[in-house]
């Protein structure tokens, strides 16, 4: 099963805003609104930053905002601050009840 | 607060089978709402997903490892395992064990992961 793409790097300064995009097909995060995000610090488990494009769970930063325009879906984190340095990645639905990742996005702030 | 813990051999030689279990801690396996399943990261790259396990017995996996891969739970006992067979060294990574929360309507369904292990490294080498 295909992955998702992302790109390999972001930065932006604190206090910016920067946006990872993650492109699909219209076979995955096209045809629905079935993306979510995780947030990975060095050494550290994934955390679930948001799912169905826009959802977020209690305890994530309303900084942290997700939206999609057709195959593409993005996650922008507005305010950078220095905690939010890690790699961030999409996931979406594949065939037969699986999961698909893209390749990871490592943020860098300024 | 649920928890989930990975426990295994951290080190296993090639063609030997990769055997993991994850406990459950905090909360109940067996209320039907979740399924149950792995993830690995190989050293320095990115997420891959393994598969995943409802206590029906209902599973999915990565058609990549299919042929290779088994799970199990016991959800009275709130633990879920995870067996690969014919191990190489590019199974080496951190593997994950993680609840699956899922949305959507059938059968369009969007799995997410929404409690996650802390990881236990596994290496295959001779």
């Amino acid at each position: 099963q295909s992955a998702l793409t992302q790109p390999a790097s972001v930065s932006g300064s604190r206090g910016q805003s920067i946006t990872i995009t993650c492109n699909g097909t219209s076979s995955d995060i096209g045809a629905y609104n079935f993306v979510s995000w995780y947030q990975q610090h060095p050494g550290k488990a994934p955390k679930l930053m948001s799912w169905d494009v826009t959802f977020r769970p209690s305890g994530v930063s309303s900084r942290f905002s997700g939206s999609k325009s057709g195959n593409t879906a993005s996650l922008t984190i507005s305010g950078l601050q220095a905690e939010d340095e890690a790699v961030y990645y999409c996931s979406s639905s594949g065939p037969f009840n699986t999961v698909i990742f893209g390749g990871g996005t490592k943020v860098t702030v300024l | 607060q649920v928890q989930l813990q990975e426990s295994g051999p951290g080190l296993l030689k090639p063609t030997e089978t990769l055997s993991l279990t994850c406990t459950v801690s905090g909360g109940s396996m067996n209320s039907g709402d979740y399924y149950w399943g792995w993830i690995r990261q190989p050293p320095g790259k990115g997420l891959e997903w393994i598969g995943k396990i409802h206590d029906s017995g209902n599973s999915h996996v990565n058609p990549s490892l299919k042929s290779r891969v088994t799970m199990s739970i016991d959800a009275p006992k709130n633990h879920f395992s995870l067996r690969l067979t014919s191990a190489t060294a590019a199974d080496t990574a951190v593997y994950y064990c993680a609840r699956h929360d899922v949305s959507g309507y059938d059968p369009y369904y969007h799995y997410y992961m929404d409690v996650w292990g802390q990881g236990t490294t596994v290496a295959v080498s001779s």
